[in-house]
């Protein structure tokens, strides 16, 4: 069965610090998914960036940066210069067609 | 837009009890999602549907039911509460081509049960 791993539970850093968050996945499939999504404290799931397997190239969005590696299964995920906004559950999620699962998520704090 | 909207925000319910969470979709998506969300675990995967009149079981479907009559509503039923379905539950949607897509997310039901 897919698998998806964020080992780091919580995070802390100081603003304008970057920070990366690691995600580890497991799937037989050589057609998947990967996700990042967002949870702020007030609550909401919100999406941040969708990749297929066959796409292996890293992307950047502003501050943000993916690496997205099938040798070693990771889809990790940078903050550059946090700010204290960055502040969320950061979930990584592994989808094969109508079977989604999500890591554990990673809490980031980032202190002013 | 309303996106996707979830009745009722809370709700306290005893063992043994049942309810039906709504969850609507004003974006004309043909899938939509129910999971759960529980401290440490994610979010799992409950049941979902690929259009209307079609629903399948995702990872933990057990004491739940849903049905699918229209495009734009997916209600949760819990059949006969039990504490271990104290959560947050969230219901998403997606365009066609099922969650491989990018998933909106509604607000959520925060449930206890006793």
């Amino acid at each position: 069965a897919q698998k998806v791993t964020q080992a780091q539970t919580e995070i802390s850093v100081v603003e304008k610090e970057d920070v990366t968050l690691d995600c580890v996945y497991e799937t037989r499939d050589t057609t998947y998914y990967l996700f990042w999504y967002k949870q702020p404290p007030s609550g909401e799931l919100v999406f941040l960036i969708r990749r297929n397997s066959f796409d292996e190239q890293n992307e950047i969005s502003g501050r943000y940066s993916w690496n997205f590696q099938k040798s070693t299964s990771s889809f990790n995920f940078t903050i550059t210069a946090s700010q204290v906004v960055d502040s969320a559950v950061y979930f990584c999620a592994l989808s094969e067609v109508n079977d989604m699962r999500f890591g554990a998520g990673t809490r980031l704090t980032v202190k002013p | 837009n309303a996106g996707v909207t979830q009745t009722p925000k809370f709700q306290v319910l005893k063992t043994g009890q049942s309810m039906t969470l709504q969850c609507a979709q004003d974006m004309n998506h043909e899938y939509m999602s129910w999971y759960r969300q529980d401290p440490g675990m994610g979010l799992r995967l409950i049941h979902y549907s690929v259009g209307a009149g079609i629903t399948d079981q995702g990872e933990v479907p057990n004491g739940y039911n849903v049905s699918r009559s229209t495009t734009e509503d997916f209600p949760l039923r819990l059949l006969s509460a039990a504490p271990s379905q104290t959560s947050v539950y969230f219901c998403a949607s997606s365009y066609s081509g099922g969650n491989i897509n990018e998933q909106f997310f509604g607000p959520g039901t925060r449930l206890t049960v006793l």
